[in-house]
């Protein structure tokens, strides 16, 4: 089985400061990781992904997350806030196992998200 | 870019009726999706459909629940008869290749049921 814990509900930063949105995932396997965004009434979009390369990644928006097996973490981090980064954010696991053996299911496991405010 | 389109963005029904939410997935793509999301929930998995048939579905995705793909481009979700705790944020998704690497999704429909 697999789950994802993101800590914080809602993070506010003020603009032009760092942004850490903290994810702690629970993966019986080699679980690929990622981190999707959604706007206001957009879709979710993808911003980075990990699947067992490098453990730092580097995504869209100047967004990078490290996976860190030792912490179970992925937390999702960049350097200055802009205000165009104000969104709800979810980490989300995938069972590589899962994927392996059921093909064409990609059966997604989505936090509960973070809000993200930026403060002008 | 190309999108996932899910139509309508808002439904409002009561309970006992039937609705159907649509998307037009990208028109390339050959595995599709349906997860949804109660407010302050987190999202959750429905079903997965490829080459017509359903190859996965959760624990939700119980009798009431269908999917169809009427046309070469629609693929809907039909939920037969709605119950309050259907309320929800609906999301379609499709990938090309069914790998979730490449999954997209649309900007969902929030459904309510009074």
């Amino acid at each position: 089985a697999q789950s994802v814990t993101q800590l914080d509900s809602h993070v506010s930063v003020s603009e032009g400061t760092p942004v850490l949105l903290r994810c702690n995932y629970s993966s019986s396997y080699s679980p690929s990781l990622f981190w999707y965004v959604q706007h206001p009434n957009k879709g979710l979009q993808l911003l980075l992904k990990y699947t067992s390369a490098a453990t730092l990644v580097k995504g869209i928006n100047g967004f990078e997350a490290e996976f860190k097996k030792s912490e179970t973490s992925f937390h999702l981090t960049k350097p200055s806030a802009h205000m165009s980064d104000a969104a709800e954010y979810f980490c989300v696991v995938s069972d590589l196992r899962t994927s392996i053996s059921n093909f064409g299911n990609e059966k997604l496991t989505f936090g509960t998200g973070t809000r993200l405010t930026i403060i002008p | 870019e190309p999108e996932v389109t899910q139509t309508p963005s808002h439904q409002v029904t009561q309970m006992g009726q039937e609705v159907i939410l649509r998307c037009v997935p990208i028109s390339n793509h050959l595995y599709f999706y349906w997860y949804r999301q109660i407010l302050g929930q987190k999202v959750e998995f429905l079903v997965s459909f490829y080459n017509n048939e359903i190859s996965e579905k959760s624990e939700i995705f119980d009798d009431q629940f269908s999917v169809e793909r009427p046309d070469g481009s629609n693929f809907t979700l039909k939920i037969r008869s709605t119950k309050l705790e259907d309320s929800a944020m609906y999301f379609c998704a499709s990938s090309e290749a069914g790998t979730f690497e490449k999954l997209f999704f649309g900007s969902g429909t929030q459904l309510s049921v009074l």
